[in-house]
């Protein structure tokens, strides 16, 4: 059974000071990892697809990377803007037409 | 931008009432979820469709819950009798060919008191 479990559990940042978020997973077989951001009162947005080891992305101060067992958020120089829920996903090859088991989350808070 | 529909976005309903959720999914994906998300078990897949067709819904109560796709264009997720515990917000997403970042809706969320 795929498991994704993301640390710590809740962030809370001065503006400006840049963490990590991690996201570990247990799958068989990698197809895709994915980061999604979470408003309060709304639905997970796409932010990232990552698929091989060693691969990296970014979005404006979001860089998000990928070794065989876990992936990073990074966050460079947050604004309150940033505060929101960030949410890991995992996509197990094979056939299941992208089925995803998310982690629990991460709770971002940047105080001005 | 594309965006997909559900309806109604909040509910209150009495233990016992049927409740029917509605989706309309971006044009053109034609794979199709459901997930409830609570505090307690975050995001959780309930069922899922590609081409109208239901793939999986192990993560469904098979007594209460019911999942269909009448047409492309319409997703239907209805619990009869709904209880307490089904109290949570339902999300709908979207992707086409399975294999790209999900769309998701804006969720309904749903009170049985």
């Amino acid at each position: 059974e795929d498991q994704v479990t993301q640390s710590p559990e809740a962030l809370r940042l001065q503006e400006g000071e840049s963490s990590s978020l991690n996201c570990s997973y247990t799958v068989s077989g990698l197809r895709g990892l994915f980061w999604y951001r979470q408003d309060p009162g709304k639905g997970p947005e796409f932010l990232f697809t990552l698929y091989s080891a060693g691969e990296e992305k970014e979005k404006e101060r979001l860089k998000a990377t990928l070794t065989k067992k876990e992936s990073f958020l990074h966050i460079t120089a947050p604004k309150p803007e940033d505060s929101a829920t960030y949410l890991c996903a995992v996509q197990e090859g094979g056939t299941s037409y992208g089925k995803l088991t998310f982690g629990q989350g991460t709770i971002l808070t940047v105080h001005p | 931008d594309a965006r997909v529909t559900q309806t109604p976005r909040h509910k209150v309903t009495e233990m016992g009432q049927e409740v029917t959720m509605r989706c309309q999914p971006i044009l053109g994906h034609n794979t199709v979820f459901w997930y409830r998300q609570t505090m307690m078990q975050g995001l959780e897949l309930l069922a899922y469709f590609r081409n109208r067709a239901p793939l999986d819904d192990s993560g469904m109560p098979k007594d209460r819950f019911s999942a269909e796709m009448p047409d492309a264009t319409l997703a239907t997720l209805k619990i009869q009798p709904s209880e307490p515990r089904d109290s949570a917000v339902y999300f709908c997403a979207s992707a086409r060919d399975g294999n790209y970042g999900y769309t998701f809706g804006s969720g309904t969320r749903l009170t049985v008191v």
